[in-house]
C-alpha cells in the first residue's frame, strides 16, 4: 500500500502570499493517479486537482499542481482569505486501493 | 445537479454492525466509468478511504478494513450501502460517500456532506 506524507503539517501565511505544499509517496505513483482536495471546517472535501496537474471545474488558476514519481506539489499563488483550509493529496494504485495523505493546514499568520 | 447524501445511525454500540446508505441523484451507477466510494474522517484527523463500487459491480476495499466491510449497490433506487462489522470506539468518524468518475484518471468529484457516527456504549 502506498503511504503518502505531506509537509509541512501547518503553513502559516498571510493573504497575498504564495503557498507550496508537498506530498511525498512511499513508492512511485502514476502521475495521473494523484489528486488534491481542499477541506474547510465542517465541510466535505472539494476536488482541486486531478491527474497531478489538471484543475477541476471551477477551480481558480491560482491553484496549480505538479510533480511525478514520488514527489508532488500543490502551489497556491496569491492566497485569498477563502484559501485558508486543510489540503489533502490522494492517490490510487493499479489494485484500486486509494490512500490519502495526513493533510497540510494553511492558516492565517 | 449531482448530489449525494449519507444516512444511517448516529450512535452505535461497540461490537454492533453499522449500515450506512448513500442516496444519490444526477447520475446513474449503471453508466460506464462511474463509481461510488466511502471515505471516513475521525474528529480532527485525516481522511481514510474505505471502499468503492464500480458501475460493473466490481468492489474494492481498504486492505486494513477489508474483513469488516461490505459494499453493495441498488441501481434502481440510486443507493449504495456500506456495512461495517464489529464497530469500535475508534471507528467514531464522519462518514462520506463520494462519486468517483473516469476522465483519464479516476477522481472523487462530488462528495456528500457526511454523517457523524459515534461508537459508544
Amino acid at each position: 500500500e502506498v503511504v503518502l506524507t505531506q509537509s509541512p503539517g501547518t503553513l502559516s501565511l498571510s493573504p497575498g502570499e504564495s503557498a507550496t505544499l508537498s506530498c511525498r509517496a512511499s513508492q512511485s505513483v502514476t502521475s495521473s493517479h494523484l489528486a488534491w482536495y481542499q477541506q474547510k471546517p465542517g465541510q466535505a472535501p472539494r476536488l482541486l486537482i486531478y491527474g497531478a496537474s489538471t484543475r477541476a471545474i471551477g477551480i481558480p488558476d491560482r491553484f496549480s499542481g505538479s510533480g511525478s514519481g514520488t514527489d508532488f506539489t500543490l502551489t497556491i499563488s496569491r492566497l485569498e482569505p477563502e484559501d485558508f483550509a486543510v489540503y489533502y493529496c490522494q492517490q490510487y494504485d493499479n489494485s484500486h486501493v486509494f490512500t490519502f495523505g495526513p493533510g497540510t493546514k494553511v492558516d492565517i499568520k | 445537479q449531482i448530489t449525494l447524501k449519507e444516512s444511517g445511525p448516529t450512535l452505535v454500540k461497540p461490537t454492533q454492525t453499522l449500515t450506512l446508505t448513500c442516496t444519490f441523484s444526477g447520475f446513474s451507477l449503471s453508466t460506464s466509468g462511474v463509481a461510488v466510494g466511502w471515505i471516513r474522517q475521525p474528529p480532527g484527523k485525516a481522511l481514510e478511504w474505505l471502499a468503492l463500487i464500480y458501475w460493473n459491480d466490481d468492489k474494492y476495499y481498504s486492505p486494513s478494513l477489508n474483513s469488516r466491510l461490505a459494499i453493495t449497490k441498488d441501481t434502481s433506487k440510486n443507493h449504495v450501502v456500506l456495512t461495517m462489522t464489529t464497530m469500535d470506539p475508534v471507528d467514531t468518524a464522519t462518514y462520506y460517500c463520494a462519486r468517483l468518475v473516469w476522465s483519464g484518471p479516476w477522481y472523487f468529484d462530488v462528495w456528500g456532506r457526511g454523517t457523524l457516527v459515534t461508537v459508544s456504549s
